[in-house]
């Protein structure tokens, strides 16, 4: 079965650093995700992007955070910023089409001290 | 937003027996998934279930959209099936709900 690929499975970082989390979809896919989990909490959406542009987002997702697409395979999470509580595992996941099945990544554990 | 409860929020089994999880959403959606996260954190699809009923091996679910519920049986259950159960619903994005932690004893 096809995999969403993500790099790198850890992080860490100091608080106040930029952090760039990178993910590879499937490679027909045409939108993508990124999603959080704070340890022992639930998966939380955080954005998604479709067609070159962000489609929707949440309120966790302010201006410390930026997605792009740099070319026809990436697509990167940046955290301009780091602070404590960004600490967490990342997930990247794709869809072919958006009422399909979901494919996520293996995740980054982002540790930020 | 769209709401979802998942029950229970933690379950223990004794090996080879079955068990059942719900999922009930708040809103219509064309879009209900099961996830299990193993020890190491992945996110694993068990099924892409919008409505209906679907089988693989042990595992089974099925989702009354109209009632907007679905269930997970696991029957004849593994240590191998413990760690934590999400059922993710929406049109998009989906919407994780909190889980089930699962654990079988040997």
């Amino acid at each position: 079965e096809p995999e969403v690929t993500q790099t790198p499975s850890h992080q860490v970082t100091q608080m106040g650093q930029e952090v760039i989390l990178r993910c590879v979809p499937i490679s027909n896919h045409l939108y993508f995700y990124w999603y959080r989990q704070i340890l022992g909490q639930k998966v939380e959406f955080l954005v998604s992007f479709y067609n070159n542009e962000i489609s929707e987002k949440s309120e966790i997702f302010d201006d410390q955070f930026s997605v792009e697409r740099p070319d026809g395979s990436n697509f990167t999470l940046k955290i301009r910023s780091t602070k404590l509580e960004d600490s967490a595992m990342y997930f990247c996941a794709s869809f072919f089409n958006s009422g399909g099945k979901l494919f996520f990544g293996s995740g980054t554990q982002l540790s930020v001290l | 937003g769209i709401q979802v409860e998942q029950s229970p929020p933690d379950l223990i089994l004794q090996e080879g027996a079955n068990s059942t999880l719900r999922c009930n959403f708040s809103d219509s959606v064309n879009n209900l998934q099961w996830f299990h996260q193993n020890p190491w954190g992945q996110l694993i699809n068990l099924f892409y279930i919008p409505s209906g009923t679907k089988q693989n091996g042990r595992l089974s679910a099925t989702t009354v959209a109209t009632e907007r519920y679905s269930l997970l049986y696991i029957s004849s259950s593994q240590t191998t099936d413990s760690g934590v159960y999400f059922c993710a619903v929406g049109n998009t994005p989906l919407v994780f709900g909190k889980g089930t932690r699962l654990s079988v004893i040997a």
